[in-house]
């Protein structure tokens, strides 16, 4: 299985600032998934980092909120702009493919927005 | 609309219990269904289902597919404390984003000792 790493794993931020999430996995996947889990539901796509262009974003989430880097085939990075209370969640990441053809995820970012 | 429905919602039993989670689900281009269980922040993998009727196995815990009736079942036996947690049935498409999961809302299992 791919094992996934990601940070910070939790952190207390300021209504109006930004927080950049970092996803890496320890090999070579095809697809990384960006997650949102608020509080007491499921989780929910924000969008797919593409390796060496733009994101593609889900219904409901926009590139300015939400800007995603995937540079390489092992890692990518969420940015939570201008974040509201809100935007307290837990974000994943998760990868598809290489070696295994199941989708795993990262231990998840726990963020609350004061 | 695809969706995915999981039952029921929560759930508590104890040490020893055995307990039956279902997930059904309405989706165009049915590709697999996964189970994940989720304790704190991040889901692990428990099966992938492709195929109706073969039984998927790991020590306590089996999931078995019916792709006729749109459904799977994940069944835990001898249940056991560190079982407690929200279990995620997902719902992977054919086409699109490879890897994009419709999730349910889950089962929340509280195993009491």
């Amino acid at each position: 299985s791919a094992v996934i790493s990601q940070k910070p794993s939790r952190d207390i931020c300021q209504r109006g600032t930004s927080l950049t999430i970092q996803c890496q996995v320890d090999s070579q996947v095809t697809m990384m998934f960006w997650y949102r889990q608020q509080p007491g539901q499921s989780l929910t796509l924000i969008a797919t980092a593409n390796q060496g262009s733009e994101a593609t974003y889900e219904s409901g989430f926009v590139i300015d909120k939400f800007p995603i880097s995937r540079p390489n085939l092992t890692f990518s990075t969420l940015t939570v702009s201008n974040m509201s209370p809100e935007d307290s969640s837990i974000y994943l990441c998760s990868s598809y493919g290489g070696v295994t053809d199941t989708q795993y995820f990262g231990p998840g970012t726990r963020l609350t927005v004061l | 609309e695809d969706k995915v429905v999981q039952s029921p919602l929560s759930l508590v039993v104890h040490e020893g219990d055995t307990v039956t989670l279902n997930c059904s689900y309405e989706v165009t281009n049915f590709r697999s269904l996964l189970w994940y269980k989720q304790e704190k922040k991040a889901p692990t993998f428990l099966f992938m289902l492709t195929s109706s009727g073969i039984e998927k196995k790991s020590g306590r815990l089996s999931s078995i597919l019916d792709k006729k009736e749109l459904f799977s079942i994940l069944n835990i036996t001898a249940t056991q404390t560190g079982d407690s947690a929200v279990y995620l049935c997902a719902v992977e498409k054919i086409g699109g984003s490879q890897g994009n999961l419709i999730f349910g809302k889950g089962t929340k299992l509280s195993v009491k000792p």
